[in-house]
């Protein structure tokens, strides 16, 4: 079945510096979604890319889906302690369901 | 806005004890899903539905069973819990593949 491989599954950082995490498919993607889970919380959407080459913005998060539709990333510039929790990206999989990378769990220092 | 309401934040069970985790949404959604969550795997499906009494297996249905009797309800289900199904179970529910996906709370289960 679909899989997504996401790297890297952790990462600390300092705070104000930036943090990005990528997800990776052997195959072509319909779309992906991007969620967040803070610590103690439930996934929360941020986000579907769903166009080759697309490249959306929130804020401080840049979103991008490969050419190829098979990988994508979400850059975080200059982060901040808010930014605490996991990050994960999600690809639709057969029958209608959705399969979701391993997670990266980000942690600050401020 | 949506809500997806698990019924236990916690629960302590023995093993061998059949357990029911609820789920209900208020969204009338069709879809419902039910993830389990361990460190280092993401969120790994364990069944969905796609309509009353429908059902379909995720990539880890060996263990559970679910019931969806109404479209707003869908049960998880351990038949006989063992201490490897210690983990957080996420409810979901959503409209199509192509809206976000709606989580609950979570409900933390340990088994003893």
């Amino acid at each position: 079945g679909q899989q997504v491989m996401q790297i890297p599954q952790y990462q600390h950082v300092q705070e104000g510096e930036d943090f990005t995490t990528y997800c990776n498919s052997s195959t072509t993607l319909s779309n992906i979604q991007w969620y967040k889970q803070r610590p103690g919380g439930h996934p929360v959407f941020l986000i579907q890319l769903v166009k080759s080459g697309e490249v959306k913005k929130q804020k401080r998060l840049t979103f991008q889906f490969g050419e190829a539709k098979k990988n994508s990333s979400l850059h975080i510039t200059a982060t901040q302690t808010t930014d605490v929790g996991t990050y994960f990206c999600a690809a639709l999989g057969g029958a209608q369901k959705l399969v979701f990378g391993q997670g990266t769990r980000l942690t600050i220092n401020p | 806005d949506v809500k997806v309401t698990q019924s236990s934040r916690y629960l302590v069970k023995r093993t061998g004890e059949k357990v029911f985790l609820e789920c209900v949404q208020d969204m009338d959604h069709e879809n419902m899903f039910w993830y389990r969550q361990d460190p280092g795997l993401g969120l790994r499906l364990i069944y969905f539905s796609y309509d009353v009494k429908m059902k379909e297996k995720g990539d880890i249905p060996e263990g559970y069973s679910v019931s969806r009797e109404k479209k707003e309800r869908f049960s998880l289900i351990l038949e006989s819990a063992s201490t490897n199904q210690t983990s957080m179970y996420l409810c979901a529910s959503w409209v199509s593949h192509n809206s976000p996906l709606h989580f609950g709370n979570g409900t933390r289960l340990t088994v003893t």
